[in-house]
C-alpha cells in the first residue's frame, strides 16, 4: 500500500448536515487529490492540493470545500450534505507533478 | 474537459482466455495509466507508459501508448479469476497543471472459471 489512510471508511448522514473527510499520507508526497467515483462513471475530480495551503478545484467542485494544513493531512468538506453527495469519496498521492497517482481504499458516504 | 472513451464497458470470458481493451481520446496525452479496482478498495496502478508507440508488460499484462498519442490499448493474456476487477485508463497532459488526470469511465472484466 502507499501509505494512505482515509477515515471515515463508511458513514451515513442526513441531508444538510455537514461532513468531513479525512485523507492522510505517510510518504510526504507533495499532491493529494479528491475524487468522487459513482456507478458507471470513472474517477471525478473534486479538489487537489500542490502544497501545504495550496489547493485549487477540479472538475466537480461544487459543494465541496477542502483544507491541507499539513503536508500529511488533506481534508474534504461537505458545508452541507445533499444526497446528489452519496457516492463513494477516493483521496491519491503523488510525490511529484506527472508521477502516477496512488489510491487509498476510499470512503463510502451515504446522504439520506 | 477532456474526455476518454473506454471500451468495452464489460467483459465476459472464459478462464485462459486473453483480453483486450481501449481507451480513446479526441486530444493528445502525455502519459497514459492503466489502473485495476477491486471490489471495496481504491484503484491500483498496472502499468505507465510515457511515450508514443511505448510498448510495456507487467507479467500478463501489456499495455501500450499509442502513436497518435490519443490513444492507449491493454492486454491481459491467460486470463484466471483473480483478474476480475475493474480495469481504468487515464491520461495525464502536461499543461493539465499539477498532474491531474482524465479517468475512462472503465471496463469490468468478469472471467469464468
Amino acid at each position: 500500500d502507499a501509505g494512505i489512510t482515509q477515515s471515515p471508511r463508511h458513514k451515513v448522514t442526513e441531508t444538510g448536515t455537514p461532513v468531513t473527510l479525512r485523507c492522510h499520507q505517510t510518504e510526504n508526497h507533495r499532491y493529494m487529490y479528491w475524487y468522487r467515483q459513482d456507478p458507471g462513471h470513472g474517477l471525478r475530480l473534486i479538489h487537489y492540493s500542490y502544497g501545504v495551503k495550496d489547493t485549487d478545484k477540479g472538475e466537480v467542485s461544487d459543494g465541496y470545500s477542502v483544507s491541507r494544513s499539513k503536508t500529511e493531512d488533506f481534508l474534504l468538506t461537505l458545508e452541507s450534505a445533499t444526497s446528489s453527495q452519496t457516492s463513494v469519496y477516493f483521496c491519491a498521492i503523488s510525490p511529484q507533478e506527472y508521477q502516477p497517482q496512488h489510491f487509498g481504499d476510499g470512503t463510502r458516504l451515504s446522504i439520506l | 474537459g477532456q474526455q476518454l472513451n473506454q471500451s468495452p464497458q464489460s467483459m465476459f470470458i472464459q478462464e485462459g482466455e486473453d483480453v483486450s481493451m481501449n481507451c480513446t481520446s479526441s486530444s493528445i496525452f502525455n502519459t497514459w495509466l492503466w489502473y485495476k479496482q477491486d471490489p471495496g478498495e481504491g484503484p491500483v496502478l498496472l502499468i505507465a507508459l510515457y511515450k508514443a508507440g511505448e510498448l510495456t508488460s507487467n507479467g500478463r499484462l501489456t499495455a501500450q501508448f499509442g502513436t497518435t498519442r490519443k490513444d492507449s490499448f491493454l492486454n491481459i493474456s491467460a486470463s484466471i479469476p483473480s483478474d476480475v476487477g475493474i480495469y481504468f485508463c487515464a491520461g495525464q497532459l502536461r499543461n493539465f497543471g499539477a498532474g491531474k488526470s482524465t479517468f475512462g469511465d472503465g471496463t469490468t472484466l468478469t472471467v469464468k472459471p
